[in-house]
């Protein structure tokens, strides 16, 4: 159980166009999913915190205009990357909890973006 | 915000030796601590994870204790094996669910 998966697992794109990455849960429903960003051989930084049904909290120094996250359901959450630049190339990694109150987190396996 | 610090970076030990990873956290209302195990190009596996209300779990050759005096914990690897190679990241949550991740340790099991 508490599996969670991203479409697509990659994605090279050209600079200045938007990609759209998917997050969902699988077989539970996540009131909340995380949004993180990890460059080659550094740590998972923390991007944004979805809830269902309400704007995403951005962390400090994460532009949610160029970030926009959307969680319609409490089984999928989606991250666009509006004007990607190369610098936006990193690894993409969502997780979810099953409710507000539970520690643990499930992470999906991450969505390689290259923006050429 | 929480700032996790994480210690060595890498770290190379023999097999069967024992592997310490050591992480520090700025805020004192952080109550849960996982640890996550990386392998390259994967999503983190959690592989132990303590409480505030507990000062040391232990799961065969994997233990973690809590010093929340000192607002510090250690992830302890014993009897390691080369399976054991990764990237070991600790973290820091008020409950609240958001994770702040450590800097990451590469270990490397030599055989």
């Amino acid at each position: 159980g508490a599996v969670v998966s991203q479409h697509p697992s990659w994605v090279i794109c050209k600079s200045g166009t938007s990609v759209k990455i998917e997050c969902r849960s699988l077989d539970f429903q996540a009131t909340t999913m995380f949004w993180y960003r990890q460059f080659p051989k550094q740590s998972l930084m923390l991007m944004a915190t979805s809830n269902e049904g309400s704007k995403a909290t951005y962390e400090q120094g994460v532009e949610k205009d160029k970030f926009l996250i959307n969680h319609a359901s409490l089984t999928l959450s989606t991250l666009t990357v509006t004007s990607a630049h190369p610098e936006d190339s990193s690894f993409y990694i969502c997780s979810a909890s099953v409710h507000s109150t539970s520690y643990e987190q499930y992470f999906g396996p991450g969505t390689r973006l290259t923006v050429t | 915000g929480e700032n996790v610090e994480q210690h060595p970076s890498t770290l190379s030990v023999q097999e069967g030796d024992s592997a310490v990873i050591k992480c520090t956290y700025s805020d004192s209302a952080s109550n849960y601590f996982p640890w996550y195990k990386q392998e390259l190009g994967k999503r983190p596996q959690l592989i132990i994870d303590i409480r505030s209300n507990v000062g040391e779990k232990k799961d065969q050759r994997i233990a973690v204790t809590l010093n929340k005096t000192a607002k510090h914990f250690s992830l302890h690897i014993t009897e390691t094996q080369p399976e054991d190679s990764a990237v070991y990241f600790c973290a820091a949550s008020t409950g609240g669910n958001q994770f702040y991740f450590g800097t990451g340790t590469s270990l490397t099991v030599i055989p």
